[in-house]
């Protein structure tokens, strides 16, 4: 039981390059989210899924684009990456948050992204 | 808007010593608070709150919720080395995200 994979784990990019951040889980959940986290920031939620066939914003996803491609994958796309966009990113899952029911999140553990 | 704020932000402690984490938050809807504990890499649950008054425990550390004061700690007694991370706590707004908290760097010293 692999719980939230991750790939890649580092990655180094030029201003203007895109990539794509690639996220699984094994645990049939059906929410995923990504987060990026900056020193002293905490997490902050880019973007979720609750079930699978639908995404929506969070908090911070200007210059982000996501693709929930079935219930266990959720990626993550940079389409031209900035030097602001350096971060260490986190994919999570959590059950279906349903009927006034809080669920614990799972993460992955994380991709260090640098832009130069 | 919504926020969470811990303190302090950084602890430096010796090993057998007893810490107390503070975690407030201004919400507009609440639902319930969450524990994590990170690491290295990625975060790791511990506590999930959701009446105040009612302790959650789990070896050496344990949590309570106070809604009326809007905030909660997290006790860890007895420290050892491995209690050395950042603790974060976040809280479920009803809405389908959560929001966190910028955590306390916690770092126990032999």
């Amino acid at each position: 039981n692999a719980g939230v994979t991750q790939t890649p784990k580092f990655q180094v990019l030029k201003t203007g390059q895109s990539m794509t951040l690639q996220c699984a889980q094994d645990m049939n959940h059906n929410s995923m989210y990504w987060y990026r986290q900056d020193p002293g920031m905490g997490l902050r939620l880019i973007y979720y899924s609750a079930s699978e066939g639908t995404t929506d914003k969070g908090e911070v996803p200007n210059g982000y684009n996501v693709s929930r491609l079935n219930k266990r994958e959720f990626s993550l796309r940079l389409e031209s990456a900035a030097p602001s966009q350096t971060s260490v990113y986190f994919c999570a899952s959590s059950e279906a948050r349903l009927a006034g029911l809080t669920y614990e999140q799972y993460f992955g553990p994380g991709t260090r992204l640098t832009v130069t | 808007e919504d926020k969470v704020v811990q303190s302090p932000l950084s602890l430096v402690v010796h090993e057998g010593d007893t810490v107390t984490l503070n975690c407030s938050y201004e919400v507009t809807n609440f639902r319930s608070l969450l524990w994590y504990k990170q690491e290295k890499k990625a975060p790791t649950f511990l506590f999930m709150l959701t009446s105040s008054g009612i302790e959650k425990k789990s070896g050496r550390l344990s949590s309570i919720l106070d809604k009326k004061e809007l905030s909660s700690i997290l006790n860890i007694t007895a420290t050892q080395t491995g209690d050395s991370a950042i603790y974060l706590c976040a809280y479920d707004n009803y809405g389908q995200n959560f929001v966190f908290g910028p955590g306390t760097r916690l770092s126990v010293l032999p």
